[in-house]
């Protein structure tokens, strides 16, 4: 059974430092999404990622993955208030089954 | 607009009384899926469906079913709903490709008393 560990669950950082969080999974997988979730809103797409060594970055946050190591990270780059938000990571359970296994989230509270 | 779409957004019924979620996208998304939250156990998948007529369960798929008449159509049905299956509940689409992200709709928060 695949499990997907995030670290850490609840996050509270002032504006303008970095940060990272990180997403550990137990069992081989090739793709890995990271999500994000505003309070009482649906969950946005933020990145795929498909391969070892893959990195991706959007705006202040940038998203990697070693699938060696079965870990992604997420980091933050000089945190501003509107990157407040629960942030989730999501496995493929199996190659090319499509069913994503999520992390319980990481909730960040950046503050000004 | 390309969307997903959930009805309803909000209820609350009482134990015992079957109840239909819908989920529609007008994406032409073969894969779709059925997620419910709760507090501190993140999302967990119901059931989900690669195409028509073709679904499978999920993690949790106890107490639901589900349909895939059409493409555009993945209703969640709740035959004798519990109290615990109070929860978040979000549909996600899909096309295939490795590099294609899910897309939520805005989720249908079910109370069962």
């Amino acid at each position: 059974e695949l499990k997907v560990e995030q670290n850490p669950l609840f996050l509270s950082m002032q504006e303008g430092k970095n940060y990272t969080i990180y997403c550990n999974y137990s069992t081989t997988s090739d793709r890995l999404y990271w999500y994000r979730q505003d309070p009482g809103k649906s969950l946005e797409s933020l990145f795929v990622l498909l391969s070892n060594g893959a990195v991706k970055q959007e705006g202040r946050l940038m998203a990697s993955l070693d699938t060696k190591a079965r870990l992604s990270t997420l980091h933050i780059t000089a945190a501003v208030h509107d990157l407040s938000a629960t942030y989730f990571c999501a496995v493929e359970t199996g190659a090319g089954s499509y069913q994503l296994t999520f992390g319980k989230g990481t909730k960040l509270s950046v503050i000004p | 607009e390309a969307q997903v779409t959930q009805n309803p957004r909000y209820l609350i019924t009482v134990t015992g009384k079957k109840l239909t979620v819908t989920c529609s996208q007008n994406m032409n998304h073969e894969y779709m899926s059925w997620y419910r939250q709760d507090p501190g156990l993140g999302l967990r998948q119901i059931y989900y469906s690669m195409n028509v007529e073709v679904t499978d369960k999920g993690d949790v798929p106890e107490g639901y079913k589900v349909s895939r008449k059409e493409k555009r159509n993945f209703p969640l049905i709740l035959e004798s709903p519990s109290p615990n299956q109070t929860s978040l509940y979000f549909c996600a689409s899909s096309l295939y490709g490795q590099d294609q992200p899910q897309h939520f709709g805005d989720g249908t928060r079910l109370s069962i008393l």
